[in-house]
C-alpha cells in the first residue's frame, strides 16, 4: 500500500460548476477524513467517516458539500455550484481508531 | 478562543542550530499529540505521534507534551536546509483532529 491517494491533483473549474475528488485512504484504516486548507493556515476540518458511517460534520460544510464513503473503501467529496471562495487544498486522511492520521497529497481547486 | 494556538513565525535559523516549535491548546481532553511537516503545494507528512504526557525521540526529532501546561514541543537537532518547511501541530481526543496555523520554518546554509 502506497498510502492515502488523492485524484486530481489539480482541478480549475468555473464558478456554478460541480466538482468531485476522490480519495482512496490506507486499506486497513477504517477512518477517512477530510480537511480543507487554505495558504497559510492549518487544515480545517470538514468531515470524517468511521468505515461507511459519515460520524461527524463540520458547520463550514455547508448544503453544496457532501461526502460519501460507500462500502467504507474510498470515498468522494463533491461540491455544488462552486464559489471563488471554495479555492482551497482539499486534504483527505485515514487512520485507525486512536491513531496518528496520515494524509494524501491534497486536490487543489481554483474557481475562476 | 482556538482549540489550538501556534505562532506562525517565520522563523529563520543557520544551518545546525537547535529548533524550538510550540503550540498551545484548551481542551484537557486531548490525549494524541502529533507533529507534521509541510513542504509547498504538499499534503502535510507525519513527523512524530505522542500519547498523553512525556518526551518522544526519533533521530533529530524530538516531542514533548505537557499536559498540565496545555503545551507541546518539536525540536529539532542540527537542523539542515532540507528542514525548511511549515511544522503544523496536531491533536485530538480521538474524533477529529485540530490543527495549529502551521511554524514556517527556513534553515539557512
Amino acid at each position: 500500500d502506497t498510502g492515502v491517494s488523492q485524484n486530481p491533483r489539480h482541478k480549475i473549474t468555473k464558478r456554478g460548476q460541480n466538482v468531485t475528488f476522490r480519495c482512496d485512504p490506507i486499506s486497513e484504516h477504517n477512518r477517512l477524513y477530510w480537511y480543507r486548507q487554505t495558504l497559510g493556515q492549518g487544515p480545517e476540518f470538514l468531515t470524517y467517516f468511521q468505515n461507511e458511517a459519515q460520524l461527524e460534520k463540520s458547520r463550514l460544510l455547508s448544503d453544496r458539500f457532501s461526502a460519501e464513503r460507500p462500502k467504507g473503501s474510498f470515498s468522494t467529496l463533491e461540491i455544488q455550484r462552486t464559489e471563488q471562495g471554495d479555492s482551497a487544498m482539499y486534504l483527505c486522511a485515514s487512520s485507525s481508531e486512536f491513531s496518528e492520521a496520515f494524509f494524501g497529497q491534497g486536490t487543489r481547486l481554483t474557481v475562476v | 478562543q482556538k482549540e489550538v494556538e501556534q505562532d506562525p513565525g517565520p522563523l529563520s535559523v543557520p544551518e545546525g542550530a537547535i529548533v524550538s516549535l510550540n503550540c498551545t491548546y484548551s481542551n484537557s481532553a486531548f490525549q494524541y499529540f502529533m507533529w507534521y511537516r509541510q513542504y509547498s503545494r504538499k499534503g502535510p507528512e507525519l513527523l512524530m505521534y505522542t500519547y498523553s504526557s512525556g518526551n518522544k525521540e526519533d533521530g533529530r526529532f524530538t516531542a514533548q507534551v505537557d499536559k498540565s501546561s496545555k503545551y507541546i514541543s518539536l525540536f529539532i537537532r542540527d537542523s539542515q536546509p532540507s528542514d525548511s518547511a511549515t511544522y503544523l501541530c496536531a491533536m485530538t481526543s480521538g474524533n477529529q483532529f485540530y490543527f495549529g496555523t502551521g511554524t514556517s520554518l527556513t534553515v539557512i546554509p
